[in-house]
């Protein structure tokens, strides 16, 4: 699937750097997701941006600091982090954030914090 | 608070059919899912079924939907190795926001 691209695919980093993680869609969508997926646990939703404007929170720690410059684009950045917080953190879009519409998912970043 | 709740594992032999099932809680839960994971990739939708509906079928895949039970399953005919993967059950409802709620995924392994 090449319609959602994230970068990087692989991310280690300590607990007291800051990094991004970046998401790219190219299906012309309006809404963009970013969810965490932890290991043996249901996959979370984090944030729901639809028309560049913030949508949706999900009690999300304030060390993630959520990004959305252009439909196109949604940005995750990250400081100060916990080992918790290691997981794979998978980007989706969907032409608006209605209620049936399909969600694309890109191929996620898998962070590790060490 | 809703929940959706997935066996973990399941194991079938190649040509045979996969059945995996799906609880969810939320009786206002208007869409229902299925997504595919395989590995290192995203999530791919397969396929969805609207609360009103009790199957729908796409070429192997039948989609059963139980409302009373609150129990939604997923069947694959003919089940092929390219079937590996985990396999996620998701919900939302009409009004909010195409939040979906998953399950913890299936993972299927198919033999030879």
């Amino acid at each position: 699937e090449t319609g959602v691209t994230q970068t990087p695919r692989h991310l280690v980093m300590g607990m007291t750097n800051k990094k991004s993680l970046k998401c790219e869609q190219h299906l012309g969508h309006n809404a963009m997701y970013w969810y965490k997926q932890s290991a043996k646990k249901p996959l979370e939703l984090m944030f729901v941006y639809n028309f560049k404007e913030q949508t949706e929170n999900n009690s999300v720690p304030s060390r993630f600091s959520p990004e959305c410059p252009n439909s196109s684009h949604l940005f995750l950045h990250l400081h100060t982090l916990q080992p918790e917080d290691s997981a794979l953190y998978l980007c989706a879009s969907s032409l608006i954030a209605g209620d049936t519409d399909t969600q694309y998912f890109g191929p996620g970043t898998r962070l590790t914090v060490l | 608070g809703e929940d959706v709740e997935q066996s973990l594992f399941l194991s079938v032999r190649e040509g045979d059919s996969s059945v995996i099932n799906c609880t969810y809680t939320d009786s206002s839960s208007t869409y229902l899912y299925w997504y595919k994971q395989e590995p290192g990739a995203g999530l791919q939708l397969l396929t969805y079924i609207f609360s009103n509906m009790d199957m729908k079928q796409d070429q192997r895949l039948t989609v059963l939907l139980n409302k009373k039970d609150k129990h939604l399953s997923l069947r694959i005919a003919d089940t092929q190795t390219g079937d590996s993967a985990i396999y996620f059950c998701a919900e939302s409802k009409t009004g909010g926001g195409n939040k979906l709620t998953f399950g913890t995924g299936t993972q299927l392994k198919v033999e030879l």
